[in-house]
């Protein structure tokens, strides 16, 4: 089954620094990209960035740029998303998301909450 | 960058017809991928390339695209339709992917 795990929760304050993860499986995670989504409290989806996991070549959101690092770890068949340090503003979902030809996302994981809160 | 303009809600009865609109600037000329979600789940595809179905997906889900308008519909709406519903395409100039701001559908 072609699946990505996603790591658990995280409760952290201004300022600490957080990376979050993502395992693929069930398919060969070098041939693919995997992409990272935002979506705050109520609100809707917004593209964060991708990254091709053959090359590691990343391509961020003009809204992102700057403000979180997008890496993966081929080996470990695992992408991560990073910040080093974060605001009350990052409090979020955070999905990954693999897309297919034609750019659309088949596969999600299941999301990791961020929340950061003094 | 593109950007997409959905209606934040729209509310039907039980077995009526349910269309939520995904707005953009000639929207006509990309592909639209829909995406329904459930609260604390994550989203699901349920509509690509305009109006293909992936497998799984009900008939009563249908998809059209042209102009500067993209249209979801849901037909023989049921209590399990409701759902938070999102748009997307993928800018080709500038290789990003943008989501519409999406809708809530409500069964009355």
């Amino acid at each position: 089954e072609v699946q990505l795990v996603q790591s658990g929760a995280e409760v952290k304050k201004p300022g600490e620094s957080l990376k979050i993860s993502c395992k693929g499986s069930g398919y060969s995670f070098t041939n693919y990209w995997i992409a990272w989504l935002r979506q705050m409290p109520g609100k809707g989806l917004e593209w964060i960035g991708v990254i091709y996991a053959g090359d590691s070549e990343t391509r961020y959101s003009p809204s992102f740029q700057g403000q979180v690092t997008i890496s993966v770890d081929k080996s470990i068949e695992t992408a991560y998303l990073q910040w080093n340090s974060l605001e009350a503003s990052d409090t979020a979902m955070y999905y990954c998301a693999r897309p297919q030809t034609g750019h659309s996302f088949n596969i999600w994981g299941q999301g990791t909450k961020v929340t950061v809160s003094s | 960058s593109h950007v997409l303009t959905q209606p934040p809600s729209v509310s039907v009865a039980p077995g009526e017809t349910a269309r939520v609109t995904c707005g953009g600037n000639n929207i006509g000329g990309k592909n639209v991928h829909w995406y329904q979600q459930k609260p604390g789940q994550a989203p699901v595809l349920v509509i690509h390339y305009d109006s293909d179905r992936p497998p799984g997906i009900p008939e009563r889900f249908s998809g059209s695209n042209s102009g500067d308008t993209a249209t979801l519909t849901i037909s023989r709406v049921e209590a399990g339709d409701e759902a938070d519903y999102h748009c997307q395409v993928w800018d080709s100039p500038t290789d990003h992917y943008v989501f519409g701001t999406g809708t809530k559908v409500t069964v009355l």
